[in-house]
């Protein structure tokens, strides 16, 4: 069975400070990655998503990630993070287990930013 | 407007008092799924349906029940709630593309307590 690992559970950070947040995934074959986010008291939204083509996606709000085939991982980026970037920050693999596609997410990031 | 939508959005009951929790989906979205989410659990898959009377178990299926009889609505039937499925339920949807779902839109969740 496929399965999706975020390494951070909880991250804090200052305004302006980088971001990355880890994201690998247990499984062999094709893959669609996502990264979605929930902002305090609201429903999951998408962040970015990769498909195929070039491995480093550019999401909103000046969110990217890169596919790196060969290490199974996701990893979510921002240069310089926001106060109103804080929120929980889950990661999804839609592959192919036990003959459909079941999308798998992580157990999500908090992330907090102090003003 | 795009969106999915469920209802209730907060419900308190007892212990063995059957409850359904409705979604509905205006983007003619052939998948639909229901997720539960606890803390540093992330989200784990419940039911999902591929397409009108095509329904299939995710990952914790136990104690809950779902139906597809049109394609726009996908209810979560708990038969007889216990305290341990206390917890946020979201609904979702997406188009399939081969087979696959692509984005998914999420519902504004459901906060269940059951006593």
């Amino acid at each position: 069975a496929q399965s999706v690992s975020q390494h951070n559970h909880h991250v804090i950070l200052s305004e302006a400070a980088s971001l990355e947040l880890g994201c690998n995934y247990s499984y062999g074959g094709t893959v669609n990655l996502f990264w979605y986010v929930q902002y305090p008291g609201q429903h999951l939204q998408l962040l970015l998503k990769y498909f195929s083509g070039d491995p480093l996606v550019k999401g909103i709000k000046g969110f990217e990630a890169e596919f790196i085939k060969s290490k199974f991982s996701f990893n979510l980026r921002k240069p310089s993070v926001q106060w109103s970037d804080t929120a929980e920050y889950f990661c999804a693999v839609n592959g192919l287990s036990g003959g459909s596609y079941i999308p798998t997410f992580g157990r999500g990031t908090s992330l907090i930013v102090h003003p | 407007e795009a969106q999915v939508t469920q209802n209730p959005r907060y419900l308190i009951t007892v212990t063995g008092k059957k409850l359904t929790v409705t979604c509905s989906q205006n983007m003619n979205h052939e998948y639909m799924s229901w997720y539960r989410q606890d803390p540093g659990l992330g989200l784990r898959q419940i039911y999902y349906s591929m397409n009108v009377e095509v329904t299939d178990k995710g990952d914790v299926p136990e104690g809950y029940k779902v139906s597809r009889k049109e394609k726009r609505n996908f209810p979560l039937i708990l038969e007889s709630p216990s305290p341990n499925q206390t917890s946020l339920y979201f609904c979702a949807s997406s188009l399939l593309a081969s087979g696959r779902p692509g984005t998914q839109y999420f519902g504004p969740g459901t906060r269940l307590l059951v006593l």
